[in-house]
């Protein structure tokens, strides 16, 4: 069965840093680009970053460029969002989700982590 | 950056009945459009990839049509476990975008 569980997630300040991290398994973790959507409380998706099966190309929405960074490692199954600098903005539920939305569609979602971001 | 539309907001349907969901994109996105439903309290889950191909379990009764700026998702009988939202999302053009969602629900 494929999984995806995320982590992470809690209450922090403006300014502040986090790092999610999403375990992946059911499947060949290193064959597939990986991204993460995130979702404001009753608002719409967004899709965030997304990055290559080997970890050499990753792609951002202009509004987190520069302050998060996609990452992988194939050997733990595992992809993180470091995210620095947060904002207000930021606060939503964050979707690990495989494929690229790109090349592949976005066909499997982990249930989410929440990220507040508030003083 | 390209904008989808997604009409109605809301549909107000009743068991049984057919459900036409709208998504039109501001520009054109050839056939590179999918279609996810959502659940309350759920993640999102593909139901239909550009723009016409079912997803892996998805039943028949969702068939997606469209191409350049007009695409519709049917739901040719609703069944209890569709009442939800729908975004429709292109892939034509970085970045990738979601529509505001329609939202489907139990008349």
């Amino acid at each position: 069965e494929v999984q995806l569980v995320e982590s992470g997630g809690g209450l922090i300040q403006p300014w502040d840093s986090l790092r999610l991290s999403c375990a992946a398994s059911g499947f060949t973790f290193s064959t597939y680009f990986m991204s993460w959507v995130r979702q404001a409380p009753g608002k719409g998706l967004e899709w965030v970053a997304n990055i290559k099966e080997d970890g050499s190309d990753k792609y951002y929405v202009d509004s987190v460029e520069g302050r998060f960074t996609i990452s992988r490692d194939n050997a733990k199954n595992s992809v993180y969002l470091h995210m620095n600098s947060l904002r207000v903005e930021d606060t939503a539920v964050y979707y690990c989700v495989r494929g690229s939305g790109w090349y592949d569609p976005f066909d499997m979602w982990g249930q989410g982590t929440m990220v507040t971001v508030s003083s | 950056e390209i904008v989808l539309t997604q009409s109605p907001a809301t549909l107000s349907l009743s068991l049984g009945e057919r459900a036409t969901l709208s998504c039109r994109a501001s520009q054109s996105v050839s056939s590179y459009l999918a279609w996810y439903q959502q659940k309350l309290g759920q993640a999102p889950r593909l139901l239909i990839y550009d723009a016409s191909n079912r997803a892996t379990g998805i039943p028949a009764r969702f068939s997606g049509s469209g191409s350049g700026t007009d695409f519709t998702l049917t739901i040719s009988s609703l069944a209890p476990e569709d009442f939800a939202v729908y975004y429709c999302q292109q892939r034509s053009k970085w970045p990738l975008t979601f529509g505001g969602g329609t939202k489907v629900e139990i008349k």
